[in-house]
């Protein structure tokens, strides 16, 4: 199975200031059939649903704010928000979704400093 | 508008069995491979089933496999979970997800909690 290692476990940000998530991959997560790196970004907000933000590690979802970007390769990934507002307040999750089981990283709490 | 909804959860001994169900709308199911996930009530997120369009693939994970059963009614726009043997760590929100391609999940149901205790 592919491990999913997400780093920090949460942070704090001042509003406004830029906030960086880390995801690694136990293997490499790249489709050789269109050289896209298979790690999708969610984020959940308390008692509801994820949502999905980024897929193909740097894809941003319709309607996400263009303050979340994706980027990465090989197995270091890295979900940025570059600006933090009051309703970035979430738990965020990187997935790979290379093979079967698609695996979570075990999540980032970010909250406002 | 897209909408999964959820049901089926509730509480049930270690052993024993429940069926959860996800009713689609706003979409054609029948294009759409779908998902369940689980998540233990302020815990992360845990993968747990996949099934094609049709119906003729499933994978589960292997915390479940033998035990639980994922399937599909496309004339009824239903997705299922069969839960057998259950065990305390079971206990979690069941979450159900619609894979847009490439196991990327667009779209999820609020979740039905399966509480498994004597």
């Amino acid at each position: 199975d592919i491990v999913m290692t997400q780093s920090p476990d949460s942070l704090a940000v001042s509003l406004g200031e830029r906030a960086t998530i880390n995801c690694k991959s136990s293997q490499s997560v790249l489709y050789s059939s269109n050289n896209k790196n298979c790690v999708t970004w969610y984020q959940q907000k308390v008692g509801q649903p994820p949502r999905l933000l980024i897929y193909w590690a740097s894809t941003r979802e319709s309607g996400v704010p263009d303050r979340f970007s994706g980027s990465g390769s090989g197995t270091d990934f890295t979900l940025t928000i570059s600006s933090l507002q009051a309703e970035d307040v979430a738990v965020y999750y990187c997935q790979q979704c290379y093979s079967s089981p698609f695996t979570f990283g075990g999540g980032t709490k970010v909250e406002i400093k | 508008e897209v909408q999964l909804v959820e049901s089926g959860g509730g509480l049930v001994q270690p052993g024993g069995s429940l069926r959860l169900s996800c009713a689609a709308s706003g979409f054609t199911f029948t294009s759409y491979w779908m998902h369940w996930v689980r998540q233990v009530p302020g815990k992360g997120l845990v993968w747990v089933s996949r099934i094609k369009s049709d119906g003729s693939n499933t994978n589960h994970a292997d915390s479940v496999k033998g035990r639980f059963t994922i399937s599909r009614d496309n004339a009824k726009n239903t997705l299922y979970l069969q839960m057998n043997s259950l065990r305390a760590e079971d206990t979690a929100v069941y979450y159900c997800a619609r894979d847009r391609g490439w196991n990327v999940l667009d779209f999820w149901g609020q979740g039905t909690l399966v509480t498994v205790s004597s």
